[in-house]
């Protein structure tokens, strides 16, 4: 079975701060890996994705992730926050016959 | 930029009515997936198509929900009847085969009073 576990439903950081989002995954097989952001009253985004070639993927607005296998981690990172990433985040990992499994999400928000 | 396009945007009927959610997903894209969301459950697959063969419903209530996809440019989510527990946001989304991930489109905000 293939599972997502984001740690932590709500994160709050202040602007400059680093942010930490956490991922951890289960799978049986090699996984593709997925970060997603939701804005407030809109749809899911593509952040960056990890499928199997660098283990640090870089993805649009600053925002990177590193895979460990040896972990089964796959956390997302930007040096520091900006008030425009306050959304909610969401792990996604993909089985090799396509099926898209999402965590829970996370929350950021964002402090002046 | 291509796009999934999902209509309508938002939705309010009575409870009992038929209620159907249209996706044209990106024209070259093979699956198509239907995802509900709400505060509770989060995000929940419903239904799972690959060259609009249907691979994995097993998230739906059978008894009151289907997904179809007549052609490659369209999808359809219908519940008869709708009942106020339906009440969420309904997305569709869809990719390639490969590992580039998927796009999702707005979503039906679906109320049921």
């Amino acid at each position: 079975a293939q599972s997502v576990t984001q740690l932590g439903s709500h994160v709050s950081v202040s602007e400059g701060a680093l942010v930490l989002l956490r991922c951890n995954y289960s799978s049986s097989v090699p996984p593709y890996l997925f970060w997603y952001v939701q804005y407030p009253n809109q749809g899911l985004q593509l952040l960056l994705k990890y499928t199997s070639a660098a283990t640090l993927v870089k993805g649009i607005n600053g925002f990177e992730a590193e895979f460990k296998k040896s972990e089964t981690s796959f956390h997302l990172t930007k040096p520091s926050a900006h008030m425009s990433d306050a959304a909610e985040y969401f792990c996604a990992l993909r089985a090799s016959y396509g099926k898209l499994t999402f965590g829970q999400g996370t929350i950021l928000t964002v402090h002046p | 930029d291509a796009r999934v396009t999902q209509t309508p945007r938002h939705k309010v009927t009575e409870m009992g009515q038929e209620v159907t959610m249209r996706c044209q997903p990106i024209l070259g894209h093979n699956t198509v997936f239907w995802y509900r969301q709400t505060m509770m459950q989060g995000l929940e697959l419903l239904a799972y198509f690959r060259n609009r063969a249907p691979l994995d419903d097993s998230g739906m209530p059978k008894d009151r929900f289907s997904a179809e996809m007549p052609d490659a440019t369209l999808a359809t989510l219908k519940i008869q009847p709708s009942e106020p527990r339906d009440s969420a946001v309904y997305f569709c989304a869809s990719g390639p085969l490969s590992s580039d991930g998927y796009t999702f489109g707005s979503g039906t905000r679906l109320t049921v009073v």
